[in-house]
């Protein structure tokens, strides 16, 4: 069974430009959640996504958007990109959106900002 | 407020020695406890998790050990390897995850 599939790899954007990230989750995982992970915060989440649904969303600011598709495949989307935004962006997906569903991650996003 | 405090930061433990790694919380609302492995590189790939209701769960080389009024976990590799040099993550989950900092492990030869 594949893994969580995470595109780009690696991506380097300037300040001010935007960046669009895409995951698609393990095959029947229907709940996408994404985390930025950095040497200072560690692992902080962003937003979950249930059947096309936002379910919980962290402690960013609007900059950070997502949505996922009918096919569970999820995108994010950061605007008017900060140097602070540099990161490894990381999407897990789940079977379904119960407290005790066990998370797989992908590999990530490695988002650079100049 | 970090809602997950794990310690130690770094490790270094001989190969056959057992490493322990603690996690703490204070959120009784958390009912799910997974424990991550992350190799540079690569994304936290699960190990092992417990639910509050039960005090241990052994896999493998791998166990978590639970204290439920003490509000800590722990996760304990029984004869590590240099192979299981990476860093580790706790977590826990209410509505949604809380991850701890992190411990890079290093397993000398």
């Amino acid at each position: 069974k594949a893994g969580v599939t995470q595109t780009p790899r690696y991506l380097i954007k300037t300040r001010g430009q935007q960046v669009t990230l895409s995951c698609s989750p393990i095959s029947g995982h229907r709940s996408v959640s994404w985390y930025q992970q950095t040497p200072g915060q560690g692992l902080q989440f962003l937003f979950e996504y249930f059947s096309e649904t936002q379910r919980n969303k962290g402690n960013f600011p609007g900059r950070f958007s997502g949505r996922q598709f009918s096919n569970s495949r999820s995108e994010m989307n950061v605007s008017t990109l900060e140097l602070g935004d540099s990161a490894l962006y990381l999407c897990a997906s789940s079977l379904g959106a119960g407290s005790n569903q066990p998370q797989h991650f992908g590999d990530g996003t490695r988002l650079s900002i100049l | 407020q970090q809602q997950v405090k794990q310690s130690p930061q770094s490790l270094i433990v001989q190969k056959g020695g057992i490493s322990i790694i603690n996690c703490a919380y204070e959120n009784t609302a958390f009912d799910y406890f997974p424990w991550y492995q992350q190799f540079p590189g690569k994304g936290p790939a699960l190990l092992i998790a417990i639910r509050p209701d039960v005090s241990e769960k052994k896999e493998g080389r791998f166990t978590i050990s639970f204290n439920k009024s003490a509000k800590q976990f722990s996760l304990h590799i029984m004869d590590s390897q240099p192979g299981d040099s990476a860093t580790y993550f706790c977590a826990a989950r209410s509505n949604q995850f809380y991850f701890g900092t992190g411990t890079s492990l290093t397993v000398i030869p």
